[in-house]
């Protein structure tokens, strides 16, 4: 069975940092790539960045409103994914989604439950 | 960016109707569209994919259609289960990005 179990979210100031990890099991991790989505309160789905798999390369992209602030990086030996996130903003509150893509697609098939990051004083 | 736009906002149907859900991309996306589910407090659940794919598991009365700029999802009977937000996706070009989502509530 497909887990994805993501943590590391809290409420952090603006500016702060937070670094989320998901731990990934029931799979090959190494063979897909993999994605963090967020969703602010009450709002849509927006995808943050991804990650592709080791034969890739671990290309990664990201969504224009994280560049520079958010590194997404993987360690396959540990089956964990992660998300750095520097220079936090009020706008980056959200549920953050750690999810796995279909293989060889670019939709999300698996999601793990979500971590709340909260960006307040 | 491709701006994904979904109509209606929201969507009344009685259980047992057909519901028809519309997704419609500022370009082509060719058949790189995505349908999901979201329930309140739930992560959401991969429906359609590649426009007309059914994911694994998915009940047959879930259909996809479209292609280039216009999609449609149509649940063909709903059922209690199925009220919820829907969103499409476009995977054809980076940034991947969502629709607003179409609310569909019980008539």
């Amino acid at each position: 069975e497909v887990q994805l179990v993501e943590s590391g979210g809290g409420l952090v100031q603006p500016g702060g940092s937070l670094r989320l990890s998901c731990a990934a099991s029931g799979f090959t991790f190494s063979a897909y790539w993999m994605t963090w989505v967020r969703q602010a309160p009450g709002k849509g789905l927006e995808w943050v960045a991804n990650m592709a798999e080791r034969e890739r390369g671990g290309e990664t992209n990201y969504v224009d409103s994280v560049k520079g602030r958010f590194t997404i990086s993987r360690d396959n030996a540990k089956n964990s994914l992660y998300l750095q996130m520097n220079s936090l903003r009020a706008e980056d509150t959200a549920v953050y989604y750690c999810a796995r893509h279909r293989v060889g697609g670019r939709e999300v098939e698996f999601w793990g439950q979500g971590t709340l990051v909260t960006v307040s004083s | 960016e491709i701006g994904m736009t979904q109509s209606p906002a929201t969507l009344s149907v009685s259980p047992g109707e057909r519901a028809t859900l519309s997704c419609r991309a500022s370009q082509s996306v060719t058949t790189k569209l995505a349908w999901y589910q979201q329930k309140p407090g739930q992560a959401p659940r991969l429906l359609i994919y590649n426009a007309f794919t059914r994911a694994t598991g998915i009940p047959a009365r879930f259909s996809g259609s479209g292609s280039g700029t216009e999609f449609t999802l149509t649940i063909s009977s709903l059922q209690s289960e199925d009220f919820a937000v829907y969103y499409c996706q476009q995977g054809y070009n980076w940034p991947w990005t969502f629709g607003q989502g179409t609310r569909v509530e019980i008539k």
